[in-house]
């Protein structure tokens, strides 16, 4: 089974250029997540979907980013216009949000991510 | 103050060594708790989750302390492929929200 698809894997543009990128979630998963990794960080979430509602986005800077999940699958997430600080390792992953018992199943499966380098 | 934090590292540590990385949280109402590991320039893939009565897998040891808000990773019998990010992962339940907080990772390099 195909893990999680994010594209493209890099993108170079220059400051103030829109960008987007796109994330195919494992199937069947109805959580989804981007996450912005900074060198030397660990993940930053930005936007958590549960199907096509986003239920958590207060860390997305809403004045340039937005995202969309229709039909609770496919994911987008875009900047426009991007700054020379949005330059990072953008993440998505998705997962089962189920319950075994009293323990939550939220084991996240990450794409590879895209590279982003403003300039 | 962060609400998952990890020791600095980098730790660098010979083959068959001992490692044990530490890792406090922020939130009492966190639920659930994970380690991740991620290679150079790969994503995070989860390692083990971390339960109540700690839990062991294979060469790995994963503690919980909630009472003090802490989780340790214990690594025995260190081995070259051991080299990576470890990052120490906290759930959140708190009023419906549910998101997977990372802190910023330990490094581990296992040297011959």
């Amino acid at each position: 089974e195909a893990g999680v698809v994010q594209s493209p894997r890099y993108k170079i543009i220059e400051k103030k250029q829109p960008v987007a990128f796109w994330c195919n979630p494992i199937s069947g998963h109805n959580t989804l997540y981007w996450y912005l990794q900074n060198l030397g960080q660990g993940p930053e979430l930005l936007i958590r979907y549960e199907n096509e509602e986003a239920v958590d986005d207060s860390q997305l800077p809403k004045d340039r980013f937005s995202a969309e999940r229709l039909k609770g699958v496919d994911s987008t997430l875009k900047i426009q216009p991007a700054e020379l600080g949005d330059s990072a390792v953008y993440l998505c992953a998705s997962s089962l949000s189920s319950y075994s018992g009293t323990l939550p199943n939220t084991e996240a499966f990450f794409g590879q991510g895209t590279r982003l380098t403003v300039v | 103050r962060k609400e998952v934090e990890q020791d600095p590292g980098p730790f660098n540590v010979p083959e068959g060594a001992t490692v044990a990385f530490n890792c406090t949280y922020s939130n009492s109402a966190s639920q659930s708790f994970f380690w991740y590991r991620q290679d150079c320039r790969k994503e995070p893939k989860l390692l083990m989750s971390v339960y109540s009565s700690g839990n062991e897998d294979g060469r790995f040891t994963a503690q919980l302390n909630r009472a003090s808000q802490y989780i340790s990773l214990l690594i025995r019998d260190s081995k070259l492929s051991d080299s990576a990010t470890y990052l120490c992962v906290v759930n959140f339940l708190d009023t419906g929200r549910r998101a997977l907080t990372f802190g910023s990772g330990t490094r581990l390099q296992v040297q011959p």
